[in-house]
């Protein structure tokens, strides 16, 4: 089945510095990736999200890219604010709605004033 | 309009005490999923429905789980004997089916059960 990998674990930027989040997934079949935030004893957000026929996506200060062939996806925040902390998920779907997602296991972000 | 909501959204129970938790989906959403969160971890997959089918439940993590759906709509995931490792969050997800395509997952607020 699909496995996904997140790096790094946690990540401490200074407020206005960018983040990167780097992910990677198993299963060649998958195609959709969505890019989830959760606040503590929240649930999780969806941010952005990107299929697979994209190369990259881009909302505002947030931005997701994507290589299918080395099945290696990440997310970018610049211009970081103190209300992006908080555990970042990345995962990996197949193209039907049917599909479950797979969780990373998140990185906790802070960002420093 | 209203999101998925969950009920209760804290639960403690005794172990060996059986448990329900509730999903109300978002209306009109075919698909609803139930997650479950360990402290720090991502959430793993447990069952998946469409209407009142249960299409997928390869992520039951034993025969204690058992999730049902018996009219499209709301959703009860039951937890019998409940052991110390049961203790985590469970998420509900729903989602609309749109010509076939992965739609995003709309998740609920959780449930979260500690087992004593």
């Amino acid at each position: 089945g699909e496995n996904v990998e997140q790096h790094p674990s946690t990540l401490s930027v200074q407020e206005g510095d960018s983040a990167v989040i780097k992910c990677t997934y198993s299963d060649s079949a998958s195609n959709y990736f969505p890019w989830y935030k959760q606040e503590l004893g929240k649930r999780p957000q969806l941010i952005i999200d990107i299929r697979s026929n994209v190369g990259e996506k881009k909302d505002q200060r947030i931005a997701v890219t994507l290589n299918k062939t080395a099945k290696h996806f990440s997310l970018h925040i610049t211009e970081t604010q103190p209300e992006d902390s908080a555990v970042y998920f990345c995962a990996a779907s197949g193209y039907s709605s049917a599909s479950k997602i797979i969780f990373g296991s998140g990185t906790r972000l802070s960002i420093r004033p | 309009g209203a999101g998925v909501s969950q009920s209760p959204r804290y639960k403690v129970a005794k172990r060996g005490q059986d448990v329900a938790l509730r999903c109300d989906p978002i209306s009109g959403h075919v698909s609803l999923f139930w997650y479950q969160q360990a402290l720090g971890q991502g959430p793993e997959f447990l069952t998946y429905f469409q209407n009142e089918a249960q299409l997928d439940k390869s992520g039951l993590p034993s025969d204690r789980f058992f999730a049902e759906r018996p009219e499209g709509s709301v959703s009860t995931l039951k937890i019998q004997r409940t052991q110390q490792e049961d203790s985590a969050v469970y998420l509900c997800a729903s989602s609309f089916i749109q010509g076939g395509d992965q739609e995003t997952q709309y998740f609920g607020p959780g449930t979260r059960l500690l087992v004593l």
